[in-house]
């Protein structure tokens, strides 16, 4: 079965600062991997995707994050953090193991503060 | 702008009332899901529809009750809910088939307080 793994629960930077936030992932085929942002009280919001082409992704709101099949990673960064990206981001696998219906298993999220 | 859209927002309920939860969306997405999440927590998945049959089932109560009535539309319904069942409810779809990489669209939820 496929799982996700978050590092840190909440990461603080200083706006201007290098966001990076880390997952790692586990899975028994080739996966499909994806980050969302959950602004409070919204639904979740697709930030970027990984499904076998680039293993450099870029997303939304100057996101990106890169797939190392080596180190079964899928870490987000961000160049320059900004107030408005204060929110809880999930990393995410699509379980393709069978079926026609795919089964996303999220991480236990991450928290973005950014201080003035 | 969400493309899947949940109603009501919030919703306030005793736990002898029977309400429902209403999720559209016009993407032409086979797929749909609904989600439970607690706060702080990452979303629980509760019920898959895929083309209008319920295809997994995660052992949620049956006190919800889901309902797919066409491939736009999702309900779940509520009935003698427990406090321990508030949350925000997400509803999501998704394409079926060769395109589907699993990416779900998500609405913006109704927050449900049991009293």
């Amino acid at each position: 079965a496929q799982s996700v793994t978050q590092l840190g629960s909440h990461v603080s930077v200083s706006e201007g600062a290098l966001v990076l936030l880390r997952c790692n992932y586990s899975s028994s085929v080739p996966p499909y991997l994806f980050w969302y942002v959950q602004y409070p009280n919204q639904g979740l919001q697709l930030l970027l995707k990984y499904t076998s082409a680039a293993t450099l992704v870029k997303g939304i709101n100057g996101f990106e994050a890169e797939f190392k099949k080596s180190e079964t990673s899928f870490h987000l960064t961000k160049p320059s953090a900004h107030m408005s990206d204060a929110a809880e981001y999930f990393c995410a696998v699509s379980d393709r193991s069978g079926g026609s219906n795919y089964k996303l298993t999220f991480g236990k999220g991450t928290l973005l503060t950014v201080n003035p | 702008d969400t493309e899947v859209t949940q109603t009501p927002k919030h919703l306030v309920m005793g736990m002898t009332n029977k309400k429902s939860l209403k999720c559209e969306q016009h993407m032409g997405h086979r797929a749909m899901y609904w989600y439970k999440q607690k706060a702080k927590k990452p979303p629980e998945l509760m019920f898959v529809y895929s083309y209008e049959k319920l295809s997994i089932n995660e052992s949620v109560p049956s006190r919800f009750s889901p309902e797919c009535p066409n491939s736009s539309l999702l309900n779940l319904h509520l009935h003698a809910l427990q406090p321990e069942d508030s949350a925000l409810y997400l509803c999501a779809s998704s394409q079926e088939g060769g395109s589907n990489t699993g990416e779900l669209f998500f609405g913006e939820g109704s927050r449900l307080t049991v009293l």
